[in-house]
């Protein structure tokens, strides 16, 4: 079982639609992370976020738009996607190094959200 | 900048064989290493980490050495099962602000023939 949690699982949409891919977890992690994934690809990084704050933006179109409402929760607006943004999208989280010393913790992911860009 | 090498797949093997997975990195500083797996339509686990030179991370029958100086973090498993069949992802961390970013390698798809 995963501790971070994404929802809707699957996702087919039409161009011209909006939808959000929604992500909570509960391990007190102040870093939060989308990555989009490719099939047989790694997953590239998206966005950051640090302390609910953006901190950063991979040079994503502004076509998805991220949002953090707090600590646990962690959301991706879509609009007027392309048949190329069909991917798995995954988000994960991991402790921040908010005090300068090397963090060990590593990145816990979600079991993602297959999106369809019809 | 940083970056990881991963041993070229896909790798098949038969049940109870030897498994060895290349990874090479190229970072500065003191990064964390990480092995993940990702089975079919999952996100990624994390499989098993070393965070300083010498460390060796192990979990459920695998192992790897952090070894600073050939810099390298090779996946090891003695005896294979079909359910370890994945694709397998060495990562590096490094510090962006106050947050980690990872940086994958390409993955490795291992297939496991009973």
């Amino acid at each position: 079982d995963t501790e971070v949690t994404q929802t809707p699982k699957h996702l087919v949409m039409g161009m011209t639609n909006k939808k959000s891919l929604k992500c909570e977890q509960h391990m007190g992690h102040r870093a939060m992370y989308w990555y989009k994934q490719k099939a047989k690809k790694p997953p590239e990084l998206m966005f950051v976020y640090s302390y609910e704050k953006l901190s950063i933006n991979e040079s994503v179109p502004s076509r998805f738009s991220p949002e953090c409402p707090n600590s646990s929760l962690l959301n991706l607006h879509l609009h007027a996607l392309q048949p190329e943004d069909s991917a798995l999208y995954l988000c994960a989280s991991s402790d921040v190094d908010g005090t300068g010393v090397r963090s060990n913790q590593p990145q816990h992911f979600g079991d993602g959200t297959r999106l369809s860009i019809l | 900048g940083n970056s990881v090498t991963q041993m070229e797949g896909p790798v098949t093997l038969s049940e109870e064989a030897f498994l060895t997975i290349n990874c090479t990195y190229t970072a500065t500083g003191y990064p964390s290493l990480f092995w993940y797996v990702q089975y079919p339509g999952e996100g990624l686990q994390l499989l098993l980490k070393a965070t300083k030179a010498d460390d060796k991370g192990s979990n459920k029958g695998f192992e790897a050495t952090y070894r600073k100086e050939t810099t390298s973090f090779h996946l090891e498993k003695g005896s294979v099962q079909v359910s370890d069949s994945a694709v397998y992802f060495c990562a590096l961390s490094r510090s962006s602000g106050s947050a980690r970013q990872l940086t994958f390698g390409s993955g490795t798809q291992l297939t496991v023939l009973p």
